[in-house]
């Protein structure tokens, strides 16, 4: 597609369930990143993917936090049993590696 | 650890007046600088690109500057309109990926 594309655009989860958000980056772009936007705070960097190498997964906040991407291309960032604190709008990015980041709409996840 | 530095943090002004606004980052090993807008409940719009070989990079109204030696860049918009009401985000990028400030958020009365 012509943008990275998220999906669902809202999640309203009960604490305690896992939850799945997609990301479908930008044809080509070789590095995908997520990141978490906190309620009036600013994006925090959770993990990053280049090309076939081992991800960078250094900013998960908790070893509930898991993501693959799937031949290069499609990412999804699951969450096993979700905190209230994992209320946030999370956003993926896709980059061709040299010039610049392109975002996507973000997921806002709501956990009650 | 990167540390990014957005001031001022809330900006209000007229329609028609320039605006200035100001970034500062604490590690000066950066590949480029982004400069993005956020609308209230929105994803990123990247605005301008300013790789670290470049000192500014212009695009219709919109300036940015760069001074990576010092850590600064600064972004200018020209005669502001209502709809540039929103929050604008710095992003150096180092070697794994960007890093954010806390945003400017710009109200523009008409």
């Amino acid at each position: 597609g012509a943008g990275v594309s998220q999906s669902p655009s809202n999640k309203v989860t009960e604490k305690g369930k896992d939850v799945e958000l997609r990301c479908d980056p930008i044809s080509g772009h070789t590095a995908l990143y997520w990141y978490r936007q906190s309620l009036g705070q600013g994006l925090e960097f959770l993990i990053y993917f280049q090309g076939n190498s081992a991800p960078d997964k250094s900013g998960l906040p908790s070893d509930r936090f898991s993501a693959e991407r799937t031949g290069g291309s499609v990412s999804t960032l699951t969450i096993q049993r979700t905190q209230q604190e994992d209320s946030a709008v999370y956003l993926c990015a896709s980059s061709p590696g040299t010039f610049g980041y392109t975002f996507g709409s973000g997921t806002r996840l709501t956990v009650v | 650890k990167q540390e990014v530095t957005q001031i001022p943090a809330a900006l209000s002004v007229p329609e028609g007046e320039n605006l200035v606004l100001n970034c500062s980052f604490t590690d000066s090993a950066i590949y480029n600088l982004q400069w993005f807008r956020q609308d209230p409940g929105k994803g990123l719009t990247s605005l301008l690109l300013i790789q670290s070989s470049q000192r500014e990079q212009t695009s219709g109204r919109l300036n940015a500057s760069l001074d990576k030696s010092s850590g600064r860049s600064t972004l200018y918009i020209a005669a502001s309109q209502p709809g540039d009401s929103a929050t604008y985000l710095c992003a150096p990028e180092g070697d794994r990926e960007l890093s954010f400030g806390a945003g400017t958020t710009v109200t523009v009365r008409a």
